[in-house]
């Protein structure tokens, strides 16, 4: 079946530019994740989503990093007046629910560079 | 914030078996042990995971030690296609961080012929 996916696979952005990332998950699966992968880092938690309801944001860097998944499936990841600091792959990642029991399951990441 | 130790590298002979360590000391009884690797350019792949129980798939077996403060990931037969960042995660299972998997660094594997 389809796993989860990302578009763009590569952007490149200007500084001061508004991006918008786009995560399709696995059909069905009411959990929703973005983590943010800097070069030679693990990915880190960015945000997380039940269904459309945006449970947890702590791990978004500063404010302008927004998320949405309006209808509890397709969800953007939208970052405004983009940063050279910003520049790294952004990971999207579906389960069935957040249980510890779950899987999450990734897609291969959109890698934006700011230049 | 990790709770997991892992060898920077380690490296196998293909068609060998790739014994992956981690020490997990402070892991909770309801946390589980989850195992993923990435391949360059691509997103974390999921391995398998586990509570108590050792565990076996298609892919590799998991040891997970009685007093669970370590475990060991096991490729049995290596590929070079094995080659990647292995990633032990214990997966908080409760609070206000439920669902979040803290990666880490991670053990890269280098498989070689």
């Amino acid at each position: 079946g389809a796993g989860v996916s990302q578009s763009p696979r590569y952007k490149v952005a200007k500084r001061g530019q508004d991006v918008a990332l786009r995560c399709d998950p696995i059909s069905g699966h009411v959990s929703l994740f973005w983590y943010q992968q800097a070069l030679g880092q693990g990915p880190e938690f960015l945000t997380y989503f039940q269904n459309e309801a945006q449970l947890d944001k702590s791990g978004l860097p500063s404010d302008r990093f927004f998320a949405e998944r309006p209808e509890g499936s397709v969800s953007t990841l939208k970052i405004q007046r983009t940063q050279q600091e910003d520049s790294a792959v952004y990971l999207c990642a579906s389960s069935w629910n957040q249980g510890g029991n779950q899987p999450q399951h990734f897609g291969d990441g959109t890698r934006l560079s700011i230049l | 914030d990790a709770k997991t130790t892992q060898p920077t590298s380690m490296d196998c002979a293909e068609g060998r078996a790739a014994n992956l360590p981690c020490n997990h000391s402070t892991i909770s009884g309801n946390e589980y042990v989850y195992w993923y690797r990435q391949i360059h350019s691509q997103g974390p792949q999921y391995i398998i995971h586990g509570l108590k129980n050792n565990e076996t798939n298609e892919m590799a077996s998991l040891i997970i030690t009685e007093d669970r403060k370590s475990s060991t990931l096991i490729l049995p037969h290596a590929t070079l296609r094995d080659t990647a960042v292995y990633y032990c995660i214990v997966r908080v299972n409760r609070g206000s961080t439920l669902g979040r998997l803290y990666f880490g660094r991670g053990t890269q594997l280098t498989v070689w012929p």
